[in-house]
């Protein structure tokens, strides 16, 4: 158990829908970052944020947005989902996020299916 | 992409040490080298991870060369939970973590 929780396990939606992804970091990390592991693409970083700003961007599409709240955890909102869009999401987190030397621990995914 | 080179697949027998081999020939001064796993389709784990010197944890150990243009991760007495694609990626902090293809770690009983 990395201390990284990510909500739902399983999400099931049709194209053209909106959904979003909750994380909630490991107690003590500022950090969050969000991943999206394709069949064909592999493990793909789409955006970090830090102490609730944006620190850096990936490929994330214009259709997918992410924030992080006060209490630093963050949500990933998916819209006019298209079935390409269908993918594992991960988040991770980290104490600072600009150190090399800090890890990045990493939640248990959650399963997006566009149908 | 990602700044690694591994091999696409390896096997181990159980109970046997699994070294898996990494080069990382362009990589700069300030970058670390860190090993993740990703068993099935779980989260990437993450294992170890160091800069010049060889390090060493409850999971694994981590021997880097002295010019720093590859490394190996030695995973000691392997079980069939290790059984995972193994990623090497090297990271200097200011940039995202970059996985590659990863090498398929395949432990037989």
């Amino acid at each position: 158990d990395s201390g990284v929780t990510q909500t739902p396990k399983h999400l099931i939606t049709a194209t053209g829908q909106r959904v979003t992804l909750r994380c909630s970091p490991r107690s003590g990390d500022l950090s969050v970052y969000w991943y999206q592991q394709s069949l064909d693409q592999g493990l793909q970083f789409l955006i970090q944020y830090y102490n609730g700003e944006e620190r850096a961007k990936g490929n994330i599409l214009e259709r997918f947005s992410a924030q992080q709240f006060p209490d630093l955890h963050s949500e990933l909102n998916l819209s006019s989902l298209e079935l390409g869009d269908s993918a594992l999401y991960f988040c991770a987190s980290s104490v600072t996020g600009q150190d090399p030397y800090n890890e990045q621990f990493f939640g248990p995914g959650t399963r997006l299916t566009v149908l | 992409d990602a700044k690694t080179t591994q091999p696409p697949s390896m096997d181990c027998a159980e109970g046997r040490a699994a070294n898996l081999p990494c080069n990382h020939s362009t990589i700069s001064g300030n970058e670390y080298v860190y090993w993740y796993r990703q068993i099935h389709s779980q989260g990437p784990q993450y294992i170890i991870h160091g800069l010049k010197n060889n390090e060493t944890n409850e999971m694994a150990s981590l021997i880097i060369t002295e010019d720093r243009k590859s490394s190996t991760l030695i995973l000691p007495h392997a079980t069939l939970r290790d059984t995972a694609v193994y990623y090497c990626i090297v990271f200097s902090g200011n940039t995202p973590l970059v996985f590659g293809k990863g090498t398929r770690l395949s432990v037989i009983a």
